[in-house]
């Protein structure tokens, strides 16, 4: 099994660029794809990102995704920081014996 | 539009049994990877289980907490995903997503339902 870390708390203010990382334990990042899933609170998480890059319609494009092979993670920014993008963001990716892996979640505070 | 309409959530016993709904709109249902996903008050993310297309086998896979206590199933006829919880005990407690992964101009993107909550207590 292999694990995805991200960091727990990301701040930044409003009009600045954010990058959240997601890091793989094991196997490479490369390998399968990964998605970003937005939770505002109280509300269900939404997908942000989808196959490393991909931004499903309606998605801004001040978020963006990537990967990294030589540190073997993931990245999210966001650019332009708005106040609603105050929220819980998560990563999500799999394998053949882990049909489902999630990072344990990153806050992001937007101050 | 897609919508993912869960129902069935409560209070149940530790021990007892609940069955969740979810009611899929928006797009092919038959055609989709249908996945529940949990989050325990305060916590994060956690995968439950899935099951595939009837086309790719409609096969399920389970996340070992819940192996053998739950069990997903999908009626195409109704567009409707099920899931069964049995022997359940109090850190099942969560809210519960429907999730439908499926192809969108050639991608596969995930959508999530509003979720239900499922209370386990004596």
């Amino acid at each position: 099994n292999f694990m995805l870390t991200q960091p727990h708390s990301v701040s930044e203010s409003p009009g600045k660029t954010v990058t959240i990382s997601c890091t793989r334990s094991s196997g490479s990042i490369a390998s399968n794809y990964v998605q970003w899933y937005q939770q505002r609170p109280g509300s269900a998480p939404t997908t942000v990102i989808y196959e490393d890059n991909q931004r499903p319609s309606g998605v801004p494009d001040r978020f963006s995704g990537s990967i990294d092979s030589s540190s073997n993670s993931a990245s999210l920014t966001i650019s332009g920081l708005k106040t609603e993008d105050e929220a819980d963001y998560y990563c999500q990716s799999y394998d053949s014996s882990n049909p489902w892996v999630f990072g344990g979640g990153t806050k992001l505070t937007v101050l | 539009e897609v919508q993912l309409v869960e129902s069935g959530g409560g209070l149940v016993k530790p021990g007892g049994s609940l069955r969740l709904s979810c009611a899929a709109s928006g797009f092919t249902f038959s055609n989709a990877w249908m996945s529940w996903v949990r989050q325990a008050p305060g916590k994060g993310l956690e995968w439950v289980g899935r099951i595939k297309s009837k086309t790719d086998g409609g096969t399920t896979d389970y996340a070992a907490p819940v192996k053998g206590r739950f069990t997903i199933s999908r009626d195409d006829s109704k567009n409707t995903l099920y899931l069964q919880m049995n022997s359940l005990k109090t850190e099942d407690t969560a809210v519960y997503y429907c999730l439908a992964t499926t192809v969108v101009a050639g991608g596969l993107i995930d959508y999530w339902g509003q979720g239900t909550l499922v209370t386990v207590s004596s």
